[in-house]
Formats: structure tokens, sequence, C-alpha cells
């Protein structure tokens, strides 16, 4: 069974820094490129980054890039989020989710077949 | 960036009755070399992540029921439940995977 567990989330300043983790179990880690995704409270989905299986290919949304860097240990089956310079709009549940196979995809992104159950961070002073 | 506009913000249908959402993107997702649209639906109940219903604009997912259908093509998707039931209650959001993801705003459907 496929399992994706977040971690890592928390109440941090404006200004300050966190670092999300997400384990993932029930599948060929290695094989697949992986993603965050966030929803702030009683809002929609928004795309924060994905990283391919092998870390070559990197994305971030416009909103998060320069400040978030994702990565991932393949040997520890686990994805990474370090979110620094944090802001009030930042404050959102953040999911871990699978691409689905590389088949399924454009050249540039996938369907996100399996999601964590996510993990809250707030930003506030 | 490819934009995700969707249709309606909600709406209320009767159990057994279709219900109806629309979709629209910013530019053409689909893919002329294989003539497949890069778009998905996920599904997502109160205090549960999304769920992936439909890729390719109309490939069900396995284990989805099949009175979820997708359709379209181009720049304009439709997701149709055909016989709304209870446990269908939820926000639907349409996601383009022809770029970096975009996902819609989200349509809430409820039971009327």
């Amino acid at each position: 069974e496929v399992q994706l567990v977040e971690s890592g989330g928390g109440l941090v300043k404006p200004g300050g820094s966190l670092r999300l983790s997400c384990a993932a179990s029930g599948f060929t880690f290695s094989s697949y490129s992986m993603n965050w995704v966030r929803q702030a409270p009683g809002k929609g989905l928004e795309w924060v980054s994905s990283i391919s299986s092998s870390s070559s290919y990197i994305y971030y949304a416009d909103s998060v890039k320069g400040r978030f860097t994702i990565s991932r240990d393949n040997a520890k089956n686990s994805l990474y989020l370090q979110m620094n310079s944090l802001r009030a709009e930042d404050t959102a549940v953040y999911y871990c989710a699978r691409d689905k196979s590389p088949e399924y995809c454009s050249s540039t992104s996938c369907p996100l077949d399996y999601w964590g159950q996510g993990t809250l961070v707030t930003v506030s002073s | 960036d490819i934009v995700m506009t969707q249709s309606p913000d909600s709406l209320a249908v009767s159990l057994g009755e279709r219900a109806t959402i629309n979709c629209k993107s910013s530019q053409s997702v689909l893919y002329s070399s294989n003539n497949k649209n890069y778009l998905a639906w996920y599904q997502q109940k109160p205090g549960q992540p999304p769920k992936l219903l439909i890729y390719w604009a109309s490939t069900r997912e396995s284990g989805v029921p099949d009175r979820f259908s997708g359709s379209g093509s181009g720049t304009d998707f439709t997701l149709t439940i055909s016989s709304l039931q209870a446990e269908d209650v939820a926000v639907y959001y349409c996601q383009q995977y022809y770029s970096t993801p975009h996902f819609g705003p989200g349509t809430k459907v409820d039971i009327k």
C-alpha cells in the first residue's frame, strides 16, 4: 500500500524557516517524481514544487521561488521542503503528492495519484 | 503559465440527478503529437486530501465509479457525475499538467 506521511509543520514567525519531510513507503520511491502542493485555510489547491526521480529536474511556483528548496533522499525514501523567509501567505496545509508513472505525463508534469494527509504550517507573530 | 478557471463556483443537485462542472484553460492542453489532453480531475472531501478521479481528460483512475466521466478537448472540459450520490459531496478541482501544474479554483458540490 502506498503511504505518504508528512511531518515538520508548526507555528513559525514571519521571516522564519521550517523544514517539511515526507516519508514514503509501499512503492519504489526512487522511480517517481514527487511534489509539494499546499492549501490555505478554506482555499483551493496550489502546486508548490516538484522534483524528478533523480533530482535532475526541479520546478517551483513563482510564489515560492528563491525562498523554498525541494530535495529528496532516495536512500531514505524521503522528500523534503526547506522553507525560508516565510510569510503569512504561506500559511497552509502542505501535501506531499506522487506523480503518476511517466507514461501518463507530459515532459513537465503529471497527474498526482497519491497524496499524504498533509501537515499544517502557520506563519504568524 | 496556463491558468485554469472553473464554473460554477458551487452547485446543489438532488440525489440521483446529474451534476456538471466546467473547466477552461487559458491555452490548449492538447498535445498534437499524441492527441491527448493533459487535464486531470480531483475530488476533495472535507478533512481529506484530494483524490485523483480522471486523467487525460476522460480516463478514469482505477477504482473510480463509472458515474464519473470527463469530456472535452483543447481548452474546454467537463466533469459529469451522472447520478449524484451522498458520498459525492465534495469540492472538485481540474488541473492541467501540460506545463508546470496549475489547479482550477474548485467547484463545491452539495445535495439539494
